[in-house]
């Protein structure tokens, strides 16, 4: 079956420093790709996706790119900042027509950003 | 748009009694989806309707939990009896699922359930 994997956390950085969360993929067919952010006492928000093959999903500052051929879509960002401390989720959508949007969630990556 | 409205924001109660969770949808959206966050496994998906019917519900742990969707904009997910391992934050999500796996979820902001 579909599966996420993304790089154990809890992950640590100053203010301004570069941010890269892993996150590889298991899926049949052709998925769509998700980060989704979760702040503390809140649900789950979209923050980027990619729905096919090299397409690069960005927003606030953050990137990632649907690497096909490494089963990837690593989340990056040039300079954090302490309000992006929050727990990072990659997750992603079997492109079937009976999913009705079902996603399949990596274990999460806490990030906290320290001034 | 309010968003998907989940109630109660917390629940404590004692193992063996009833539990029910409520959600309500974002309007036009016509997939539904209960998940279940813990530390120790992550996000759970539960059980998922379309257009009030539900597809798959092979994530529901055990015959103590039960969902349904009446109509469009009401959806509840019951523990009875409930138990301590039950404890968990449980979130309800919604979306406009036309089958491409294209459109996000929309979470509500969950519901810390506590069985003491």
């Amino acid at each position: 079956g579909d599966s996420v994997t993304q790089m154990e956390g809890p992950v640590t950085l100053s203010e301004e420093a570069f941010l890269t969360i892993n996150c590889t993929y298991t899926a049949t067919g052709y998925p769509s790709l998700f980060w989704y952010v979760q702040y503390p006492g809140e649900g789950l928000q979209l923050l980027l996706k990619a729905t096919k093959a090299d397409d690069k999903g960005s927003n606030k500052g953050f990137e990632a790119t649907y690497r096909k051929e490494t089963t990837s879509f690593h989340l990056e960002k040039g300079s954090v900042q302490v309000s992006d401390s929050a727990v990072y989720f990659c997750a992603l959508s079997d492109a079937g027509g009976t999913s009705y949007g079902k996603l399949t969630f990596g274990q999460g990556t806490i990030l906290t950003v320290h001034p | 748009d309010a968003g998907v409205i989940q109630s109660p924001r917390h629940e404590v109660t004692e193992m063996g009694q009833e539990v029910t969770l409520r959600c309500k949808p974002i309007s036009g959206h016509n997939s539904l989806f209960w998940y279940r966050q813990t530390m120790m496994r992550g996000l759970e998906l539960l059980i998922y309707f379309n257009n009030n019917v539900p597809i798959d519900d092979s994530g529901m742990p055990e015959d103590r939990f039960s969902a349904k969707m009446p109509n469009a904009s009401f959806s509840t997910l019951k523990i009875q009896p409930s138990e301590p391992r039950d404890s968990a934050v449980y979130f309800c999500a919604s979306s406009f699922g036309a089958g491409t796996g294209h459109s996000p979820l929309h979470f509500g902001n969950g519901t810390r359930l506590t069985v003491t």
